[in-house]
């Protein structure tokens, strides 16, 4: 299996680009989520996912769109990106009742200059 | 907002010692616990989960838990220099998502 997988490891973009960051999944879990980390801070959730179609706002969603067409693929969409959306970008998998322990992708490295 | 608090470190012990890594969490439904692992420039790896009270021992690592002081700890047996690294402590406050607190950073010295 090759876990959660992220793509691209790094892009550069130009303040108002939009992009979207691919996210998949081989362990056939329900849910999965997005997270940016900042220099010296915590991960912060983004969005997450309980399942295909089914998406819900996490704690820094603004600025940040999601969609779940597939049980594997979580794509995190920016719109009009901006200076203060450079960060480190991870997705993450679990299982869905009783084991809550999610699996991190390898995450992809933002700058919006 | 639900806080998870850890000393930003960094911790140093020398090779071979035992280093003890601890977060306290406010929320006091918290459930479920989990100690992640991160080198510089790489992402989260899981390496313990805890969801009782007590000790939970795997290999080098013991993770113990204490609800009624809400504190959890992580403590590395015979540490070794590929140890060093920054230990994120997460908890899962209600529904899906983790938590996180900021990490501490171990450094192991030979």
């Amino acid at each position: 299996n090759a876990g959660v997988t992220q793509t691209p490891k790094f892009r550069i973009l130009k303040i108002g680009q939009s992009m979207t960051l691919q996210c998949a999944q081989d362990m056939n879990h329900n849910y999965m989520y997005w997270y940016r980390q900042d220099p010296g801070m915590g991960l912060k959730l983004i969005y997450y996912s309980v399942g295909a179609g089914i998406t819900d706002k996490g704690e820094v969603p603004n600025g940040y769109n999601v969609s779940r067409s597939t049980t594997e693929d979580f794509p995190l969409r920016l719109e009009l990106a901006a200076p203060s959306q450079t960060s480190v970008y991870f997705c993450a998998s679990s299982y869905s009742s009783g084991l809550w322990e999610q699996y991190f992708g390898p995450g992809t490295r933002l700058t919006v200059t | 907002q639900k806080e998870v608090e850890q000393n930003s470190g960094p911790l140093s012990v020398p090779e071979g010692a035992i280093a003890s890594l601890n977060c306290t969490y406010s929320d006091r439904v918290s459930q479920s616990f989990f100690w992640y692992r991160q080198y510089s420039g790489k992402s989260p790896e899981l390496i313990m989960s805890i969801y009782s009270n007590g000790d939970k021992e795997d290999g080098r690592f013991t993770a113990q838990l204490n609800k009624a002081s809400q504190y959890v700890s992580l403590l590395i047996r015979d540490s070794q220099p590929s140890d060093s690294a920054t230990y994120l402590c997460a908890v899962i406050n209600s529904g899906y998502a983790l938590n996180f607190g900021k990490g501490t950073s171990l450094l192991v010295t030979p």
